[in-house]
């Protein structure tokens, strides 16, 4: 069975610029989670989905970063403009339905100049 | 709300020696505890997890963790280190946030490094 895919691995931007990262979870997952990794911390959770719905975005810094799941599988998050503070990696991962274990991608690593 | 706290950021232990990495969380409700382990470049992993029952549970690995709800701790524990658990491993605990959403908090991570 694949595992969740993200891409693209690595990506180095300069503040203010937009980014988009992209995210296929496993074949039949319901849900899916994007969190964000800053060095020396562990992962925070942004946003979830459940199918195309948004279930939990309360710690998405809306002002600046978009995410959306229009077909129930794939999904992009967006930064726009991006920060210096934004660096970080970006982890997505799926899970069967809202209840169930949490399979997570490589992750896609920012770099904000 | 709830909060996990890792006591140590890095851990040198010799191959073949004992470690414990440390796990206390807060939390007013019932809660699901995880530990997770992250390899270099890697997404991270579900080492092992409490949902309720026997408070000590055991990874395929040779990893095992014990719920221990007077203390609120989650502590991990591996009698002899291999030099292929050199990770950086993340306790994490579940709670309900509701409107059907589970919420996963994660601690600052432990960075295991086991030294030949």
């Amino acid at each position: 069975e694949a595992g969740v895919a993200q891409s693209p691995r690595y990506k180095i931007i300069e503040k203010r610029q937009s980014v988009a990262f992209w995210c296929n979870p496993i074949s039949g997952h319901a849900t899916l989670y994007w969190y964000q990794q800053i060095l020396g911390q562990g992962p925070k959770l942004l946003i979830q989905f459940q199918n195309n719905g948004v279930v939990d975005d309360s710690q998405l810094p809306k002002d600046r970063f978009s995410a959306e799941r229009l077909k129930g599988v794939d999904s992009t998050l967006k930064i726009q403009p991006a920060k210096l503070e934004d660096s970080a990696v970006y982890l997505c991962a799926s899970s069967l339905d809202w209840g169930s274990e949490q399979y997570f991608g490589p992750g896609t690593r920012l770099t904000v100049t | 709300a709830q909060s996990v706290t890792q006591l140590d950021s890095q851990v040198p232990v010799f191959e073949e020696a004992p470690v414990e990495l440390r796990c206390n969380y807060s939390s007013s409700v019932s809660v699901y505890l995880f530990w997770y382990v992250q390899y270099p470049n890697q997404g991270l992993q579900l080492l092992l997890k409490y949902l309720s029952g026997s408070t000590l549970v055991e990874s395929i690995n040779g990893f095992e963790a014990e719920f221990n709800k007077s203390q609120t701790s989650f502590h991990l524990r591996k009698p002899s280190v291999h030099i292929s658990d050199t990770a950086e491993y993340f306790c994490a605990v579940r709670t309900y946030s509701g409107a059907g959403s589970y919420q996963l908090t994660f601690g600052k991570g432990t960075k295991l490094s086991v030294i030949p």
